[in-house]
């Protein structure tokens, strides 16, 4: 079975612009959530999305949003883009709410 | 707030010798999981190992076991007959579950293995 995947594995904006990743969960599962990983630290909680409803947000301003589609994919869509939104963006899966998390490869962004 | 800390930035290990990673965690919850992760230098977050809180005995998983002291709240990972491809970070992560269900992790743990 395919395990989580992630669109594009790499992404050069310049600051001020917008950009979209995507996700797309393991196959059965509902849950989607979103981490930001700078480089030398662990991964932070963005979002997560369950059966297409935001069930948490962590704490990360507004130029940060997020959706679920019927097919359980997800993207994650960052505005007025910063230097320090550069960093690893991870997707985890879940089969329900609160189970474990499998994640994708990442996406890499780097902002100049 | 939940607190997730792992006290070594880096360890080394010799080829075939075992090693062990320490967690410390902070939660008001009684009934948890905790896991281990690890992020080879491709950055792909890999599931290590998971334990349950309810249950007294560790986990194990092939050359993976841990030390789960609920207690003290450690959750440390041991890893025996180290292997070259052991060589990542390590991440522990406790999952906080009042209101909003996030991973919490750890700053991580450097592991090189010596050969």
């Amino acid at each position: 079975d395919a395990g989580v995947t992630q669109s594009p594995t790499h992404l050069i904006k310049t600051r001020g612009q917008h950009v979209t990743l995507r996700c797309s969960p393991i196959s059965g599962h509902k849950s989607v959530s979103w981490y930001q990983q700078v480089l030398g630290q662990g991964p932070q909680f963005i979002f997560q999305y369950y059966e297409k409803e935001e069930r948490g947000r962590g704490n990360f301003p507004d130029r940060f949003s997020a959706r679920q589609f019927p097919n359980y994919s997800s993207e994650l869509n960052v505005n007025a883009l910063l230097l320090g939104d550069s960093a690893l963006y991870l997707c985890a899966s879940s089969g329900a709410l609160w189970e474990t998390q499998y994640f994708g490869p990442g996406t890499r962004l780097l902002v100049l | 707030a939940q607190t997730v800390t792992q006290s070594q930035p880096e360890m080394s290990v010799q080829e075939a010798e075992t090693v062990t990673l320490s967690c410390t965690y902070d939660t008001s919850e009684s009934d948890y999981y905790l896991f281990w992760y690890k992020q080879p230098p491709s950055r792909q977050m890999i599931l290590v190992i998971r334990q349950e809180a309810y249950k007294q005995q560790n986990a194990t998983e092939n050359r993976f076991s841990v030390n789960f002291q609920k207690a003290a709240k450690s959750f440390s990972l041991k890893i025996s007959d180290s292997q070259l491809g052991d060589a990542a970070m390590y991440f522990c992560a406790y999952p906080h579950t009042s209101g909003t269900y996030k991973y919490i992790f750890g700053t991580g743990t450097r592991l090189k293995v010596l050969a």
